[in-house]
């Protein structure tokens, strides 16, 4: 079984809509991450998370908000979609001394319309 | 701020070694990660430099300068499934977070 498991792995959805993505690992790291990434832009940091009452904004957190449910669950929500949030999602997981190496889930494709 | 450049593409035939660069400019430097994907997975871990100097994992090999804020991972023996995007990624400010550079896609050709 995979270590970071992510759903939906693809989503369609429509201008306005609130969409929630979800996160879950079993690798029992306290750190974890939502990425967007864009054709030629990288991997750019939304929120992260270093426990359950430890949320933090990233570079591009306007339009998103988090939620850490659980050590184990971190989940992303549009609140009303738009466009230019097409994109493919990623959360990833890291422990306390270890930023360096993160440990990805297999991504979310998402496409507002 | 924090950045870190890399080429958007390279290209090379199986069996070569191809390096890929990465320059950055940081207010606070932490060492340099490089990851590895392949068309639209999941990123995967490569190696890290904390210090300057070569790291080798097999095939796999990444330098680090601090002092020319430039590294680089070195790829032999290329093979088909190499082919994929690989980005360089530093701490930033804090060691909280990674900041990425763009990546650079690597097409190896028969």
């Amino acid at each position: 079984d995979a270590d970071v498991t992510q759903t939906p792995r693809n989503r369609i959805t429509k201008t306005g809509k609130r969409i929630m993505l979800e996160c879950s690992q079993t690798k029992g790291h306290d750190r974890m991450y939502w990425y967007r990434q864009d054709p030629g832009l990288g991997l750019r940091l939304i929120y992260y998370s270093f426990d359950v009452k430890d949320i933090n904004k990233g570079e591009i957190s306007d339009g998103y908000s988090v939620s850490r449910q659980a050590q184990a669950k971190f989940s992303l929500s549009l609140e009303s979609a738009i466009p230019n949030q097409t994109a493919l999602y990623f959360c990833a997981t890291s422990d306390s001394a270890g930023v360096n190496e993160q440990f990805f889930g297999p991504g979310t494709r998402l496409t507002v319309l | 701020g924090q950045s870190l450049e890399q080429p958007s593409e390279v290209t090379a035939v199986e069996g070569a070694i191809v390096q890929i660069n990465c320059t950055y400019q940081t207010s606070g430097f932490y060492g340099l990660s490089w990851y590895q994907q392949h068309d639209g997975g999941a990123p995967t871990f490569l190696s890290y430099n904390a210090l300057d100097g070569l790291e080798e994992t097999g095939r796999f090999s990444s330098f680090l300068s601090r002092s020319d804020s430039y590294g680089y991972l070195l790829l032999q023996e290329l093979q088909m499934k190499d082919s994929a995007s690989y980005f360089c990624a530093s701490p930033r400010s804090g060691y909280s977070t990674l900041t990425f550079g763009k990546g650079t896609m690597l097409l190896v050709s028969p």
